[in-house]
């Protein structure tokens, strides 16, 4: 069983729509908790950053971890085409905060 | 430069062809780092500079990978004998401090594929 799980998708919604992205991990001592955008032959680029537990907001993304399910999520607000992308949860402990544990990423799809 | 540059952006080699993958840091960036990303699947760490010392190398898959980055700046990720289960994305990540919290800027990649 890998460390991060995440529903590879791929995930269709219509633009204006609010998607809900998440993903569960296994490990306790995760505390930092982030979420990448891949757009297709493009590295990763970071969208939210979150320590510990907590919510956290950024125009229309909001990230939440919720430690005592071991589950963290992304929710996009008002999608756009131009959000079609793969996004992938990250995480890591807090004595090894540089090696990032990832999940095997999230295809989503917003049709115009 | 403003971004992280890698290359080649492809490459293809035969089994058993060594390989040198190339990164160019974001200028006076202290902390370096190779990901591999198989087809459908999230990147996995190989390992990590900081300046030029690497301080983690336990992602590395066999001993036929080797990363250098004598200077503390330009980066090089080899594999020698190649097999075709080292086809995959290699991606290098850079950042100013050696913390996540400021997160990485990665760049686009170096597609391998071992034929």
């Amino acid at each position: 069983q890998k460390e991060v799980e995440q529903d590879p998708g791929p995930l269709s919604v219509p633009e204006g729509a609010i998607v809900s992205l998440n993903c569960t991990y296994s490990n306790s001592a995760f505390q930092y908790f982030m979420w990448y955008r891949q757009y297709s032959r493009k590295g990763p680029e970071l969208l939210m950053y979150t320590y510990s537990s907590g919510n956290k907001e950024d125009g229309r993304f909001t990230a939440q971890v919720d430690k005592s399910s071991k589950y963290i999520s992304l929710f996009i607000r008002d999608s756009q085409p131009s959000d079609s992308a793969t996004y992938l949860c990250a995480m890591s402990s807090e004595d090894s905060s540089y090696k990032l544990i990832f999940g095997s990423g999230t295809r989503l799809l917003v049709r115009p | 430069g403003a971004g992280v540059s890698q290359s080649p952006r492809y490459k293809v080699a035969k089994r058993g062809q060594d390989v040198a993958l190339r990164c160019d840091p974001i200028s006076g960036h202290v902390s370096l780092f190779w990901y591999q990303q198989a087809l459908g699947q999230g990147p996995e760490f190989l390992t990590y500079f900081q300046n030029e010392a690497q301080l983690d190398k336990s992602g590395l898959p066999s001993d036929r990978f080797f990363a250098e980055r004598p200077e503390g700046s330009v980066s090089t990720l080899k594999i020698q004998r190649t097999q075709q289960e080292d086809s995959a994305v290699y991606l290098c990540a850079s950042s100013s401090l050696g913390t996540v919290n400021y997160g990485y800027t990665f760049g686009s990649g170096t597609r391998l594929t071992v034929v």
